[in-house]
Order: C-alpha cells, then sequence, then structure tokens
C-alpha cells in the first residue's frame, strides 16, 4: 500500500540555523511530490511541488526540497529559519492524474530565539 | 492568485444534528474538488472526490450516507455530515483543482459536537 512517512513528529531549530524536513514515500511508479505548509489559524499553503524534470525543487519563503529516487524521499530544505516558518508542515504524495493525495503525519516546526 | 473560501471556519452542533460546510472557489471554476479530515496529531485524510454533476467518489471507510458531499456547480460543494456525533469533531478541509491541475486549499472548518 502507498504511504508516506514523516519520520520526525517535531523538530527544535534555532532562529538562522539551517532546517532539513524528512520525507520518505512508499509507491511502485514515480509519485507527484508536494510540500504544504500548515501555519497556525491558516490552511494549508502550497510550498512546492514535484512532478518531473529537476529533482531540486525551488519554492516559496526559501524553501527548496530535492527528490531522490534511489531513496524514495522528498527532503525540504531551508538554509537560515525564520521565526515565522514555526508552523506545521505536511509531504504529500500524488499517485495518479487525479491528485488525489497521501499525507504525511506532518512534522512540527518549533523555532528556538 | 486562487482563492478558495470554507464556511464556517468555526461551528458547534447538538449530538443528533446535522450540519453543513461549504467550499468554494471565488475566482476560478473547480471541476473536482476534494474533501479531507484531520484527525488530531494524525495527518490529513482523504474522504471523497467530488467532481461538478456527479456522484462523489468516497473513499474506503467513509459513509457515504452520513457524509454527504454536493457539487452542484463548478463554484461550490457541500459537505454535510448527519445525525453528527461527538466522534465526528474534527478539523474538515477542502481543495479545489484549477487550472493547470494546481490545487488550492481552503482554510479548513472547525466542527465540534456537543
Amino acid at each position: 500500500a502507498q504511504s508516506v512517512t514523516q519520520p520526525d513528529i517535531h523538530i527544535t531549530v534555532s532562529e538562522g540555523a539551517s532546517l532539513e524536513l524528512r520525507c520518505n514515500y512508499s509507491y511502485g511508479a514515480t509519485p507527484y511530490l508536494f510540500w504544504y505548509v500548515q501555519s497556525p489559524g491558516q490552511g494549508l499553503q502550497l510550498l512546492l511541488k514535484y512532478f518531473s524534470g529537476d529533482t531540486l525543487v525551488q519554492g516559496i519563503k526559501g524553501f527548496e526540497a530535492e527528490f531522490k529516487r534511489s531513496q524514495s524521499s522528498f527532503n525540504l530544505r531551508k538554509p537560515s529559519v525564520h521565526w515565522s516558518d514555526a508552523a506545521e508542515y505536511f509531504c504529500a504524495v500524488g499517485m495518479d492524474s487525479n491528485y488525489q493525495l497521501i499525507w504525511g503525519a506532518g512534522t512540527k516546526l518549533i523555532i528556538k530565539p | 492568485g486562487a482563492v478558495v473560501s470554507q464556511h464556517p471556519s468555526w461551528v458547534i452542533c447538538k449530538s443528533g444534528t446535522s450540519v453543513k460546510i461549504e467550499c468554494r472557489s471565488l475566482d476560478f471554476q473547480a471541476t473536482t474538488m476534494f474533501w479531507y479530515r484531520q484527525f488530531p496529531k494524525q495527518s490529513l485524510m482523504l474522504m471523497a472526490t467530488s467532481n461538478e454533476g456527479s456522484k462523489a467518489t468516497y473513499e474506503q471507510g467513509v459513509e457515504k450516507d452520513k457524509f454527504l458531499i454536493n457539487h452542484a456547480s463548478l463554484t461550490l460543494s457541500t459537505l454535510t455530515v448527519t445525525s453528527a456525533h461527538p466522534e465526528d469533531s474534527s478539523f474538515y478541509i477542502c481543495s479545489a483543482m484549477g487550472s493547470g491541475n494546481t490545487i488550492y486549499f481552503g482554510e479548513g472548518s472547525w466542527l465540534t459536537v456537543v
């Protein structure tokens, strides 16, 4: 069965430090890959997506993610986090053209001053 | 940019009553909308796919008669939780597919059944 794993339930990072959020998926073919952010009191916002092509994807707010087929991973990175990045981050995988998504459990990012 | 609006954002209802949640695409037409449910400390779970003018496709384990989905127009899909019970209390999110198959999410609706 298809699945998405975000191994870290929460991560604490100092402001200005680098960030990497992990996402692994289980799927036979190449999926469509997404990272969403859910800030407190707000809806989900798409950070970036990978459909095909360059495996290093640039997104909004200074985020990027790299698709590694051999590792079935799509980790999210940011060189220097800001306090406003504190939120919950969800990795999602789409399997077909209908874009139904399978979601990871989310990783809560906590920023230390 | 494209906006998806959900209403209400918060709703409290009595056990046994029904409650309707609306999902509107404000500046684009969406032939396909999705309804998700988010359990505490768990990921979003797809409940159903709603296609304009046809019956919704429900995911396994989702009760069709309890979670009624109607997608009567290209800009509106509704989710009605019928005979709500406390275990139905959750965060419900809709998304709509816009041009280029880009998916836009609503802000979500918190349902509390008392």
